[in-house]
């Protein structure tokens, strides 16, 4: 099956830096979602992006499909961007089995 | 209703017993999925339904696992003979599948809490 990497596995900011998550997969995909689990276990979808930039708000998001990799921005960061980042995909084309990354863990410090 | 809604929220049982988990998807979102977290790691697909579709069961674990739905709203996950190495949390998502923007986003329930002593 489909391999995903993140990296780092973990990530240690003062708040207000800024910082880049990455996300690599081993095939193809036509499925890429980012999610941001908080310290109290609620997975929350930041973006959908199989291809392409997006942004929202602090967070931005870019995948370049055809080098198979996607990246997680954060500037300013706050102590509320604590948690964990999973980057998921599907290579099947109905979502039907997202498979997950292992994860960035984020701890923002004052 | 609102969001994903899943009971029980915590579950604590004997190795041996039964337990079932429950799923309440977002009203409108055909595509229901289950997931497993064990402490620490990332999530483990375990099944998946799409309206009428037969499931896709291939990440189930053992056949001590089995989930069903009644259509398009509840689903249950069902853990027969419960094993220590089946603590984990369970998480339910829904979605819209399809071409139209917002489709195929996971939306995620808060999850099941299942302890098995």
């Amino acid at each position: 099956g489909i391999q995903v990497e993140q990296s780092p596995p973990d990530l240690i900011l003062q708040e207000g830096a800024n910082s880049t998550l990455r996300c690599n997969f081993s095939d193809s995909v036509n499925n890429l979602q980012w999610f941001h689990q908080n310290p109290w276990g609620q997975l929350i979808n930041l973006f959908y992006i199989p291809s392409g930039t997006k942004q929202n708000g602090r967070l931005s998001a870019t995948t370049v499909a055809t080098e198979r990799y996607s990246l997680l921005y954060i500037s300013s960061s706050q102590t509320t961007d604590s948690g964990v980042y999973f980057c998921a995909v599907d290579y099947t084309g109905t979502a039907s089995k997202l498979t997950f990354g292992t994860g960035t863990r984020l701890q923002v410090t004052l | 209703g609102a969001g994903v809604s899943q009971s029980p929220s915590n579950k604590v049982t004997e190795k041996g017993k039964d337990v079932e988990l429950r799923c309440d998807p977002i009203s409108g979102h055909t595509a229901l999925y289950w997931y497993r977290q064990r402490l620490g790691q990332g999530l483990e697909f375990l099944i998946y339904f799409q309206g009428n579709s037969a499931p896709d069961k291939s990440g189930l674990p053992s056949d001590r696992f089995s989930a069903e739905r009644t259509g398009e709203s509840v689903s249950t996950l069902t853990i027969q003979r419960t094993q220590q190495e089946d603590s984990a949390v369970y998480l339910c998502a829904s979605s819209i599948p399809g071409q139209k923007s917002g489709a195929n986003v996971l939306t995620f329930g808060a999850g099941s809490r299942l302890t098995v002593l």
